[in-house]
């Protein structure tokens, strides 16, 4: 069974900074590229970042470029998101997410439960 | 960036009803669409990718059409499990973006 398990969220000061971890199962973790999407609350969802199966590529939403970085430990099965500078407008569910297939744009087939990142003084 | 807006934002409806919930690409994306199920405090469902294929599990009362820049979901007979909200996603490149929701209520 394939599971996504979110963990690092948390209170944090405007200005500061939070890293999100997620652990995979289930299935050969370094096949995929991964992803973090985000909502915030009452609002939309918000794809943020992801990354190739092999670390070398990532692309990010405008508003965390220089802010976020996305990384992966494929022998740990684990996906990061290391976040700095978080404003009001960084608060949200943060989930991790597994693409559908071994592309690097396309639908979401797995998710996790997801982590809430809360931005306030 | 392409955008997609998805409508209504909204809507009531009653056990048995059949819904339609559309979303519009600021261009052409092909079949590059999903739709989402979102419940509080679980994890998204896919429900459809490729404009209108249906995920395995998913069931048939689900189905979706369109192609470059209209898109549907239709649920045929709505079920009390099906009152979520739903999000379109494009991933015809980057960013990827999502509609705005279409929350699901019960009338």
């Amino acid at each position: 069974e394939v599971q996504l398990v979110e963990s690092g969220g948390g209170l944090v000061q405007p200005g500061g900074s939070l890293r999100l971890s997620c652990v995979a199962s289930g299935f050969t973790f370094s096949n995929y590229w991964m992803s973090w999407v985000r909502q915030a609350p009452g609002r939309g969802m918000e794809w943020v970042a992801n990354i190739k199966q092999d670390g070398s590529q990532t692309h990010y939403v405008d508003s965390v470029k220089g802010r976020f970085t996305i990384s992966r430990d494929n022998a740990k099965n684990s996906l990061y998101l290391q976040m700095s500078s978080l404003g009001a407008e960084d608060a949200a569910v943060y989930y991790c997410a597994r693409a559908q297939y071994e592309y690097v744009w396309g639908s979401y087939n797995y998710w996790g439960q997801g982590t809430m990142v809360t931005v306030s003084s | 960036d392409i955008q997609v807006t998805q409508s209504p934002s909204s809507l009531s409806a009653s056990v048995g009803d059949r819904v339609t919930i559309t979303c519009r690409a600021s261009q052409g994306i092909t079949t590059s669409l999903a739709w989402y199920q979102l419940k509080p405090g679980k994890a998204p469902k896919l429900l459809v990718f490729g404009a209108v294929k249906l995920e395995s599990g998913v069931p048939s009362r689900f189905s979706a059409s369109g192609s470059g820049t209209d898109f549907t979901l239709t649920i045929s007979s709505l079920q009390p499990e099906d009152f979520a909200t739903y999000y379109c996603q494009h991933y015809y490149g980057t960013p990827i973006t999502f509609g705005q929701g279409t929350r699901l209520e019960i009338k």
